[in-house]
């Protein structure tokens, strides 16, 4: 079974930049069906979705942070990563490295969220 | 971008009860890119229905979802203890993933 580890400070002051590293083991970034997402919870609230890559390098970033969002993949070491720029507060939050299954069918595309790392908190403070 | 309106934003039931979710889109969503998760506290959303009325592997059957179009509801039947929870909607649609605010289904 696919597993997924978020890896990263757990503190960057403000105006930095976030970096996290999401490794995954039990299967491949390089599989054909699958993206790899970046999804985030502010403590207590809900969640937002970051983006996503494919293992070609292709990326799909949420608008609302394309700006500052920078996510690749190493299929190498069979990680992918998340940056962040310019942080402010209102970037703390649980970071969560996800993979979403895609695939087609019966003329239907489908796009789900099936497996989830265990999340990592990130505090933005000085 | 569509919203997900999510409600009620808690659910105060006993076990054995039914829970019923609402979810409704500002717009139409495909019926294939509608899913839910269910989130305890501490841990990470788990993925409980994609297409809107398929349970993922390992789900019980009383766990089920419909709907189409701007609304979708997930049912829970006969509500175990294991069952208070977090539980959100989710779409895909013009390339962007959206969340429901989610409602908590809380013990009575």
């Amino acid at each position: 079974q696919v597993q997924l580890q978020e890896s990263g400070p757990g503190l960057v002051k403000p105006s930095e930049t976030l970096s996290l590293t999401c490794t995954v083991s039990g299967g491949s970034v390089s599989s054909a069906s699958y993206y790899w997402s970046w999804i985030r919870q502010p403590p207590g609230k809900g969640l937002e979705w970051i983006g996503y890559i494919y293992y070609s390098g292709s990326t799909n970033y949420n608008p609302s942070l394309k700006s500052r969002v920078t996510i690749s993949v190493d299929t190498s070491k069979n990680q992918f990563s998340l940056r962040l720029s310019s942080v402010t507060a209102a970037d703390t939050a649980v970071y969560y490295c996800v993979r979403m299954y895609y695939y087609h069918s019966s003329g239907y595309y489908y796009h789900h969220h099936d497996f989830w790392g265990q999340g990592t908190l990130v505090t933005v403070s000085s | 971008e569509i919203v997900l309106t999510q409600s009620p934003g808690t659910l105060s039931l006993s076990p054995g009860d039914t829970a019923t979710l609402s979810c409704r889109a500002s717009q139409s969503v495909s019926s294939s890119d509608l899913a839910w998760y269910q989130q305890k506290p501490g841990q990470a959303p788990r993925l409980l229905i994609y297409g809107a009325s398929s349970r993922a592997t390992g789900i019980p059957d009383r766990f089920s979802g419909s709907g189409s179009g701007t609304d979708f509801t997930l049912t829970i039947s006969r509500l175990e203890p294991e069952d208070f929870a977090v539980y959100y909607c989710q779409q895909y649609g013009s390339s962007l993933f959206t969340f429901g605010g989610g409602t908590k289904v809380e013990i009575k």
